[in-house]
Parts: structure tokens; sequence; C-alpha cells
């Protein structure tokens, strides 16, 4: 068990629809980071908050947006979707210490879009 | 353009023999080099590490190896056990700079099967 938290573990829904998945990073930690598994693509880094300010973004599409709230826990909000937003969502926080590269992850939210 | 690549899909091993997961970059910026494993249905699970100012890391039966002028990597495991079986993931960060900090780039994956 890594500490962090996601829900919900799976979700299905339709294209058009618009869905929030959720993270509690381990405690302590100040850093969540949301990553994208896909079939073709392997697992993207879509987007990193530190104590609740956007740090660093990476392909994360438009339709897609995250936010970190005081209590450090973190959604991540998939609106509009398309059949291929379909996909396992990881959440990941690390500390700010020296080790902020080693991230722990979540066990993921799997997302069909039907 | 992947700048992470793990170029075996599978390897398989027999149990208690040394396993060897490769992987190559091509972003010289890359200063942080990790490994993953991960078991169907949870989430990546962090291994080992290294950074570019060393060439090798050691924890128990796992070493990481790192080839900076190859910009090449590759993780041991001696000896291999069935329990090792899983899909192994490396990934790199670029910190120098401060832009990405903290951003992993992943491989595809490597899945490894030990046969008792």
């Amino acid at each position: 068990d890594s500490g962090v938290t996601q829900t919900p573990k799976h979700l299905i829904t339709a294209t058009g629809q618009r869905v929030t998945l959720r993270c509690s990073p381990r405690s302590g930690d100040l850093s969540v980071y949301w990553y994208q598994q896909s079939l073709d693509q392997g697992l993207q880094f879509l987007i990193q908050y530190y104590n609740g300010e956007e740090r660093a973004k990476g392909n994360i599409l438009e339709r897609f947006s995250a936010q970190q709230f005081p209590d450090l826990h973190s959604e991540l909000n998939l609106s509009s979707l398309e059949l291929g937003d379909s996909a396992l969502y990881f959440c990941a926080s690390s500390d700010s210490g020296s080790n902020y590269n080693e991230q722990f992850f979540g066990p993921g939210t799997r997302l069909t879009v039907l | 353009d992947q700048q992470v690549k793990q170029n075996s899909p599978s390897l398989s091993v027999q149990e208690g023999r040394i396993s060897i997961l490769n992987c190559d970059y091509t972003n010289s910026m890359f200063d942080y080099f990790l490994w993953y494993k991960k078991y169907p249905a949870e989430g990546p699970t962090f291994l080992i590490s290294i950074s570019s100012i060393k060439d090798k890391n050691e924890d128990g039966r796992f070493t990481v190896f790192l080839n900076k002028s190859a910009k090449h990597l590759s993780l041991h495991i001696v000896p291999s056990q069935p329990g090792d079986s899983a899909v192994y993931f490396c990934a790199a960060s670029a910190n120098a700079g401060g832009t990405s900090y903290g951003k992993l780039t992943f491989g595809q994956g490597t899945i490894l099967t030990v046969h008792p």
C-alpha cells in the first residue's frame, strides 16, 4: 500500500459526459501528479501540483483540468469525453525533500467511455 | 517522439537466475532515473533509482547501472524469484533548470516472467 488513495476505482460513462477523479496523497506529501495510461501510449504525464499551485504541465488536453485543494487532495476533471479518453488514470505523490523524484502511485481509476 | 525506450516487450527467466532489463533514453537533459514495478490492477511501485552523478546503485537483489555516454540504463535482479513477475517501467526526469520539476517520462514497459 503506497498510501496514495484514488476514487473511484472504476468509472463507466458515455461520450460527451464529464467526470471527476479524486486523489489523496500520502500523508505529508505536498506534490501530486496525474498520469494517463492508455494501451497505445503507455504512462503519460498530465499535470503536477505542488501545495495547491500548478507546477508542471504535460500533454494534457484542454478538456481536462485539475486542482489541488488546501487539504492537499487533488481532483482531475475530464469533460466532453471521447472514446479515446478511456484509460487508466493514476495519481502519484512525492515529498518536497531530496527524494522528490521518487513518486508513489495510487491504484488508479479505470475510465471507460462508451 | 519517445524519449525513453524499453525495446524488449517481454523477458522470460528461470528462478534463481539473473534478470536484466534494459532502457535507452535520448534526452541528454535527463539526470535522474527510476525503475518501477507494476502488478495487474495496481499502481506502479517504486523500486530503485539512480542519479546521473553515479553509475551504479544497489538495493538488495536489485542493481541499476547507468551508462551516460551510451544513454543506457539497466536493472539487474539477482536472484530472480517468481514474485518478481510483473511489468517493469524505467522512468527519467530532467531536474536542472527547474522547468520539469518531478515530471517523469516513462518507457513502455517490459513484462518479466520468472519461471519456478
